[in-house]
């Protein structure tokens, strides 16, 4: 079955424990993104890569890291978390440059950063 | 710069009600994608429908309806006998061509209630 998984789905940590949040697609897709959801803000990018080796910040990076070790796999790391940090995270897949296909969505992951 | 406007934040609709959706977004590009998304309550993101900038027809999927125009830069999604199970967020995104369409945005959403 295609998918995009996340680990975890839930977490609840403090301020300034490091934490990285694992996405993985099984579609063998270049590009792979991270958004955070918030109230009335809807979803905003954070990174993005379009393949092994090569991200890119997106529209809200500030306080988070990405790797694109593999190309399955696209870790969301955040060093030092912040109570701001509190957010539902997205994160997706597609095939570079066929944009007339949908992202595939992974279920989200709940933080709260306390 | 893209931007996606869903200007309606919320919408409460009795059951069998027909609702419009608004998208209104602005690019630069010719060429790009829009897409609906549905969150129900439960969280994840359904993909509803993508469209092309060339093609201008209007699409139906049930009680879905998608009305899409260049003219007023708006791509508005009616959902026709509204019922309790549509209940959720509605998101409306742009996926532009320049860059590569490495970014997608999104609207704000509309959070749409279906009262029984």
């Amino acid at each position: 079955e295609a998918q995009v998984t996340q680990n975890p789905r839930y977490l609840i940590t403090v301020t300034g424990k490091k934490l990285t949040v694992t996405c993985s697609q099984n579609m063998n897709h270049e590009y792979m993104s991270w958004y955070r959801q918030d109230p009335g803000l809807g979803l905003r990018q954070i990174y993005y890569s379009m393949n092994v080796e090569v991200t890119d910040k997106g529209d809200v990076p500030e306080g988070y890291k990405v790797s694109r070790k593999e190309k399955r796999n696209f870790p969301l790391i955040l060093e030092s978390p912040s109570p701001n940090q509190t957010s539902l995270y997205f994160c997706a897949s597609s095939f570079r440059g066929r944009a007339e296909e949908t992202q595939y969505f992974g279920p989200g992951t709940r933080l709260l950063v306390l | 710069a893209q931007k996606v406007t869903q200007a309606q934040t919320e919408i409460s609709v009795v059951e069998k009600e027909d609702v419009t959706l608004d998208c209104v977004y602005e690019t630069r590009d010719t060429t790009y994608y829009l897409f609906w998304y549905k969150q129900p309550p439960s969280g994840e993101l359904v993909f509803l429908i993508r469209r092309n900038s060339f093609d201008e027809q209007n699409e139906i999927s049930g009680r879905y309806s998608w009305n899409f125009q260049k003219s007023t830069s708006s791509f508005n999604f009616t959902i026709t006998a509204s019922q309790v199970v549509d209940s959720a967020v509605y998101f409306c995104a742009l996926r532009e061509r320049s860059g590569g369409y490495q970014k997608v945005t999104f609207g704000t959403g509309t959070k749409l209630q279906v009262i029984p």
